[in-house]
């Protein structure tokens, strides 16, 4: 157990809906990172997070947002969604003195129909 | 971007160590050489990094060439739990005002045989 949770385990959707994915760090971790994994693409870096204020962007779609709130949880919005978004989505924590370590929780299956 | 080069796939005898070469032929002064690894659909797990010298801890020990261009990741007695994708990264290290996200390549399928 890595002390990151992330709800739904499981989500199923369809077409041109939007979804929202939670995650909470382990305590104390003031950095968010979110991951998607797709078949076809591998483990993609989308957007991190730190104490509350966007710190990098990736390969994050513009129909897909995200924000981290006071308390550092960490929520990521996927709209208008696609057959492609289907994918297991990532979220990892670090401690700002401990960074490379990211520690990664369960993730979220969502399947797009 | 990946900057790395790792075998697609390694089988590796239960029990025996698994050696695992990366090769990072540009990787600059600042960058360190991390290891990741991700068991079946499970998120991913930090095992080790180093920057020049070798490093060990309780899960594995990290061997980087003496001009940083090539390193292995040591798994001294591979356990059936250890069948995995194993990730080797670079990146500076530290906080930094860009980022710290990893870029995952594609990795080593790593299988321990019975």
């Amino acid at each position: 157990d890595s002390g990151v949770t992330q709800t739904p385990k499981h989500l199923i959707t369809a077409t041109g809906q939007r979804v929202t994915l939670r995650c909470s760090p382990r305590s104390g971790d003031l950095s968010v990172y979110w991951y998607q994994q797709s078949l076809d693409q591998g483990l993609q870096f989308l957007i991190q997070y730190y104490n509350g204020e966007e710190r990098a962007k990736g390969n994050i779609l513009e129909r897909f947002s995200a924000q981290q709130f006071p308390d550092l949880h960490s929520e990521l919005n996927l709209s208008s969604l696609e057959l492609g978004d289907s994918a297991l989505y990532f979220c990892a924590s670090s401690a700002r003195t401990r960074e490379e370590t990211q520690y990664f929780g369960p993730g979220t299956r969502l399947l797009v129909l | 971007d990946a900057k790395t080069t790792q075998p697609t796939s390694m089988d590796c005898a239960e029990g025996r160590a698994a050696n695992l070469p990366c090769n990072h032929s540009t990787i600059s002064g600042n960058e360190y050489v991390y290891w990741y690894r991700q068991i079946h659909s499970q998120g991913p797990q930090y095992i080790i990094h180093g920057l020049k010298n070798n490093e060990t801890n309780e899960m594995a020990s990290l061997i980087i060439t003496e001009d940083r261009k090539s390193s292995t990741l040591i798994l001294p007695h591979a356990t059936l739990r250890d069948t995995a994708v194993y990730y080797c990264i670079v990146r500076p290290a530290g906080l930094s005002n860009t980022g710290n996200q990893f870029y995952f390549g594609t990795g080593t399928s790593l299988t321990v045989i019975p």
